[in-house]
């Protein structure tokens, strides 16, 4: 089954705990992207990775740092974690090249205690 | 400053009736439009992308540069419809993000 796939769906975890999301695609891509949506349902670009190389970094606390071992994985992990970081991640990849539709991961719903 | 604007935060249109979903950009250059969708408790995927000039599941957008809108409509609505509608824009350069709008949550009445 080609997809983009994150792991967990669900995290529940108190403030100050550090936590990690993991993502991988099979879908041949070299682009991976990590997507906070709040809770008004607005999807806003964190992090973007071309073939392992940082390519797009927002306005992110530090706290937040994507680590991509392969082209087929970007992982995310969070220090310290706040209240405000509740929010659904998605994980997404798209070939290389200009506009390229982006295929997205299921979500993992991050709620914090 | 690049912008995608969707007016609608709700959407809510009787089976049958035409639906037309609003989105409104603002980009120093010619992006590339697209329009997603996320059915409840379903991964966001790509609707359609104004390049392929394409209709799917009955869904077309056209862009209008004049007016800086690339609006989402169909002649008639079915209840499988409802979903959360993401406009969204990128650039053409190879760092260009993409840029979403806050989305429109259209729902079918029976």
């Amino acid at each position: 089954d080609t997809a983009v796939s994150q792991t967990p769906k669900y995290l529940v975890t108190q403030m100050g705990n550090d936590k990690s999301i993991k993502c991988e695609q099979n879908l041949g891509h070299d682009t991976m992207y990590w997507y906070k949506q709040d809770s008004k349902k607005f999807l806003k670009i964190m992090f973007s990775y071309n073939n392992k190389e940082l390519i797009i970094n927002e306005t992110v606390p530090n706290r937040f740092s994507p680590k991509s071992p392969d082209k087929a994985h970007l992982n995310l992990h969070i220090n310290s974690l706040e209240l405000g970081d509740s929010a659904v991640y998605f994980c997404a990849s798209s070939e290389a090249g200009t506009n390229q539709p982006q295929h997205f991961g299921d979500g993992t719903r991050l709620s914090i205690l | 400053a690049q912008r995608v604007t969707q007016p609608e935060k709700l959407l809510s249109v009787f089976k049958g009736a035409p639906v037309e979903l609003k989105c409104n950009y603002s980009y120093s250059g010619s992006p590339e439009l697209f329009w997603y969708v996320q059915y409840s408790r379903q991964r966001l995927q790509l609707l359609l992308r104004h390049i392929s000039r394409e209709s799917i599941k009955g869904f077309t957008a056209d862009l209008n540069k004049g007016e800086t809108s690339f609006h989402l409509k169909k002649p008639f609505a079915q209840e499988e419809d409802s979903a959360m509608y993401y406009c969204a824009l990128r650039g053409y350069s190879s760092a260009s993000k993409i840029i979403f709008g806050s989305g429109t949550r259209l729902s079918i009445r029976p």
